[in-house]
């Protein structure tokens, strides 16, 4: 069936650092990929989306890259601060419709 | 201000008791989606509709069902829940496939 990898499952950086996330889908149809932020008992809330036409998106410290030849797309954040610290998931369609999430990322900034 | 709203926050049962679960949204979105999460988990895709057109996953349990008797409300019910059952359970909506997914605040189920 189509799956989401993502890794690494748990990262953590010093203030002010970036941090990276990655993330493979194996349907090549997919043409939607969002970042969901998940802090310790709230729900998922987006935080950036790339459709296929782009290949990048940026929204102030936040970029998501989308590579679709290699199915792959990432999450940069830089300059990190402490409120960053969450989970992390990236998501793809399957039979390009209902979305299936990654396994998740635990991002913990150190101050 | 909510947009997606389930009921209730926190649930307890029995083991093997009937429970449903209730979701509602203000936004009118045509897709609504029933996720289970499990501790440290990512959300686990159960059910989603397109309107009134149902899709279950292959790998959701007979033990789960859902309703939609309308576009704002959708139930989730557990005919008779296992201790393996207990999870949060979110409901999400989005405007069309391939959208945004705003997610309700979740319901936690506890199985005792």
């Amino acid at each position: 069936g189509e799956n989401v990898e993502q890794h690494p499952s748990t990262l953590s950086v010093q203030e002010g650092d970036s941090a990276v996330i990655k993330c493979t889908y194996s349907d090549s149809a997919s043409n939607y990929f969002p970042w969901y932020k998940q802090e310790l008992g709230k729900r998922p809330q987006l935080i950036i989306d790339i459709r296929s036409n782009v290949g990048e998106k940026k929204d102030q410290r936040i970029a998501v890259t989308l590579n679709k030849t290699a199915k792959h797309f990432s999450l940069h954040i830089t300059e990190t601060q402490p409120e960053d610290s969450a989970v992390y998931f990236c998501a793809a369609p399957t039979g390009r419709r209902a979305l299936t999430f990654g396994s998740g990322t635990r991002l913990q900034v150190q101050p | 201000d909510a947009m997606v709203i389930q009921n209730p926050r926190y649930q307890v049962t029995q083991f093997g008791k009937p429970v449903t679960l209730s979701c509602s949204q203000t936004l009118n979105h045509n897709v609504m989606y029933w996720y289970q999460q499990k501790s440290s988990q990512a959300p686990k895709l159960l059910f989603h509709y397109y309107d009134k057109d149902f899709n279950n996953e292959a790998d959701t349990p007979d033990n789960f069902q859902s309703r939609r008797p309308n576009t704002s409300f959708c139930f989730l019910d557990i005919r008779s829940p296992g201790l393996g059952d207990a999870a949060m359970y979110l409901c999400a909506t989005s405007i069309g496939w391939n959208t945004e997914a705003f997610f309700g605040q979740g319901t936690r189920l506890t199985v005792v």
